[in-house]
């Protein structure tokens, strides 16, 4: 399966501040997906993020708030936005080749907010 | 409709048992259901995944049941080894592989 890199891999970050998370995979993926675990928890899908247009988000996650850039087929971006102590949180990338191939994930990025 | 619902929440087994953790799902659209296991400072690893045209998938020592009509699968473990100490997460989704759902969570220990 593709290795999948996510930087940073912790941040310790500012209320009201923003964090870009990058995700890059040594081969080509037709999808993308941000998730969000909170701490002791399940995990959340936030958005698919798609090649050359904008990302398609899940209910109850907005793009000011989670910012997502896809440039191309190896790599993602996720921001975290004006960040408060509620979004500390796990965010994890995963990747697939096709709709029906499974899904593979990154170590994450564990992120706390003071 | 979009809920998985998994149980327990934790589990303690001790060496060479049988480990088993339920899924139940509400969503007859759902037609792929992984299983994720996850280390401590680690992202998930896909275990071992079924479709709904099979009753049981199995990959080593670990065996998906899957019984569509009573929209339920389970994970069993066997001969359980401390290694397999994790946290566990039954998923599903539809569309392929894609949007998956995810259950709260089993927390494994395996006692030696």
């Amino acid at each position: 399966s593709a290795v999948i890199s996510q930087k940073p891999s912790r941040d310790i970050c500012q209320r009201g501040t923003s964090l870009t998370i990058q995700c890059q995979v040594d081969s080509q993926v037709t999808m993308m997906f941000w998730y969000r675990q909170q701490p002791g928890q399940s995990l959340t899908l936030i958005a698919t993020a798609n090649q050359g247009s904008e990302a398609t988000y899940e209910s109850g996650f907005v793009i000011d708030k989670f910012p997502i850039s896809r440039p191309n087929l190896t790599f993602s971006t996720l921001t975290v936005s004006n960040m408060s102590p509620e979004d500390s949180s796990i965010y994890l990338c995963s990747v697939s080749g096709t709709g029906n191939q499974p899904q593979h994930f990154g170590d994450g990025t564990r992120l706390s907010i003071l | 409709q979009q809920q998985v619902k998994q149980s327990p929440q934790s589990l303690i087994v001790q060496k060479g048992g049988i480990s088993i953790i339920n899924c139940a799902y509400e969503n007859t659209a759902f037609d792929y259901f992984p299983w994720y296991q996850q280390f401590p400072g680690k992202g998930p690893a896909l275990l071992i995944a079924i479709r709904p045209d099979v009753s049981e998938k199995k990959e080593g020592r670990f065996t998906i049941s899957f019984n569509k009509s009573a929209k339920q699968f389970s994970l069993h473990i066997m001969d359980s080894q401390p290694g397999d100490s994790a946290t566990y997460f039954c998923a599903a989704s539809y569309e392929g592989a894609q949007k998956l759902v995810f259950g709260q969570g089993t927390r494994l220990t395996i006692n030696p």
